[in-house]
């Protein structure tokens, strides 16, 4: 089945602690984003990536890291995670910039 | 940069067609609009995609006027599982996405 696959669905966490978000897909897509969803500012896009490494900010990157070392996989890493990132977190990949998104299910995380 | 501006929200009743406009002042000149549903607690599935005129597939039609400064999301006849909220997307001419606020579509029967 073709499908956006995300990891952790919930984390909680502590300020500081570094933690990885993994995100793979099974589809052979070369567009790849990672998006925020805050209550009242719809979802903002941290990064992206056109191809393996090849990676570029959206429109709110500070604080995140990400990686593009395989097509497949593109994990959101929070080096040093503070309060104001406690949020919806959504992986998406596309065949190209301007085709479908299919989007994962999903991470919440908390950052305490 | 690109902007999208939506509505925030909209009631409308099972068997009424409900549009929503979506503004793009800034939208680049080869870039497509897309609208897509979210569900609580579930990732953006993808409704129909547009570049100029008038777009339909089996669930929405997509409007789109020459000067692609906005778009219109028609779902005709909706029923009470549309209720979710809708979210309109264009390019900013780099690769970039942008997504609008979205827009809350209550349906009542």
């Amino acid at each position: 089945e073709a499908q956006v696959t995300q990891n952790p669905r919930y984390l909680i966490t502590v300020t500081g602690k570094k933690l990885t978000v993994t995100c793979s897909q099974n589809m052979n897509h070369e567009y790849m984003s990672w998006y925020r969803q805050d209550p009242g500012l719809g979802l903002r896009q941290i990064y992206y990536s056109m191809n393996v490494e090849v990676t570029d900010k959206g429109d709110v990157p500070e604080g995140y890291k990400v990686s593009r070392k395989e097509k497949r996989n593109f994990p959101l890493i929070l080096e040093s995670p503070s309060p104001n990132q406690t949020s919806l977190y959504f992986c998406a990949s596309s065949l190209q910039v301007n085709e479908k998104l299919f989007f994962g299910s999903g991470t919440q995380l908390s950052v305490l | 940069l690109a902007k999208t501006t939506q509505p925030i929200s909209m009631d409308s009743y099972e068997g009424q067609e409900v549009n929503i406009t979506c503004s793009h002042n800034n939208i680049a000149t080869n870039d497509y609009i897309t609208w897509y549903q979210q569900f609580p607690s579930q990732g953006p599935r993808f409704i129909i995609q547009g570049y100029k005129t008038k777009v339909t597939n089996e669930v929405a039609s997509l409007f789109i006027p020459a000067d692609r400064k906005s778009s219109t999301l028609s779902l005709p006849r909706v029923s009470l599982s549309d209720t979710a909220v809708y979210y309109c997307l264009v390019g900013d001419g780099t690769d970039k996405l942008i997504f609008g606020t979205g827009t809350r579509l209550q349906v009542f029967p």
